[in-house]
């Protein structure tokens, strides 16, 4: 069955960008089937759609977010990535990355929390 | 840009029914998705085009949608049914982007 493994920093100083990588294991990344998308959770909060990106390398971006945001897709690695420049604390969150078939999302990895502070 | 209402909290006792709403314009002319999330844990899908349910998820859980609200129904609540709930959708309006409700946290008493 197809997992979903966000991995990346834990801690980022403001300012700077926030890096992560999503694993996906047990099916291929390079279905035409599927969108690739990533999610955050601020603590406390609620859900907030980032991004999505297809095998081809086509990119979706949350329009609050789009400035700031850059993700890529890695085939040979069946990895997808997610970028966000210039963060600052309120991009503290539970990072998520997930699978979208047609306009939901029913697989996600287990998320990755990134705290901004210096 | 579009916007999914839920209320904070729902409160039901064990073995009755919840129902938690989803408020947004015309959301009956969309489709929509259900999440349910345990205090850290990932969401977990469990309902999907308004009214399906992934293999695994109790028949119990069922959805409705029409006109400006949607509705997740759980029956014959279970105590393991406390969760955080959030409603999603679509929007087609912005090309392609995603909204998810504000979530409603349900208590079992």
């Amino acid at each position: 069955q197809v997992q979903l493994q966000e991995s990346g920093p834990g801690m980022v100083k403001p300012s700077e960008t926030l890096s992560l990588i999503c694993t996906v294991s047990g099916g291929s990344i390079s279905s035409s089937s599927y969108y690739w998308d990533w999610i955050r959770q601020p603590p406390g909060k609620g859900l907030e759609w980032i991004g999505s990106i297809f095998y081809s390398g086509r990119t979706y971006y949350n329009p609050s977010l789009k400035s700031r945001v850059t993700m890529s897709i890695d085939a040979s690695t069946n990895q997808f990535s997610l970028e966000v420049s210039s963060v600052t604390a309120a991009d503290t969150a539970v990072y998520y990355c997930a699978r979208s078939p047609r306009g939901y999302f029913n697989i996600w990895g287990q998320g990755t929390l990134v705290i901004v502070s210096s | 840009s579009y916007m999914l209402t839920q209320p904070p909290s729902v409160s039901v006792a064990p073995e009755e029914t919840a129902r938690i709403t989803c408020g947004g314009y015309n959301i009956g002319s969309k489709t929509v998705h259900w999440y349910q999330q345990k205090p850290g844990q990932a969401p977990v899908l469990v309902i999907y085009f308004n009214n399906d349910r992934p293999s695994g998820i109790p028949e119990r859980f069922s959805g409705s949608n029409s006109g400006n609200t949607a509705t997740l129904t759980i029956s014959r609540v279970e105590a393991g049914d406390e969760a955080d709930y959030y409603c999603q959708v679509w929007d087609s309006s912005s090309d392609h982007s995603y909204v998810f409700g504000t979530g409603t946290q349900v208590i079992v008493l």
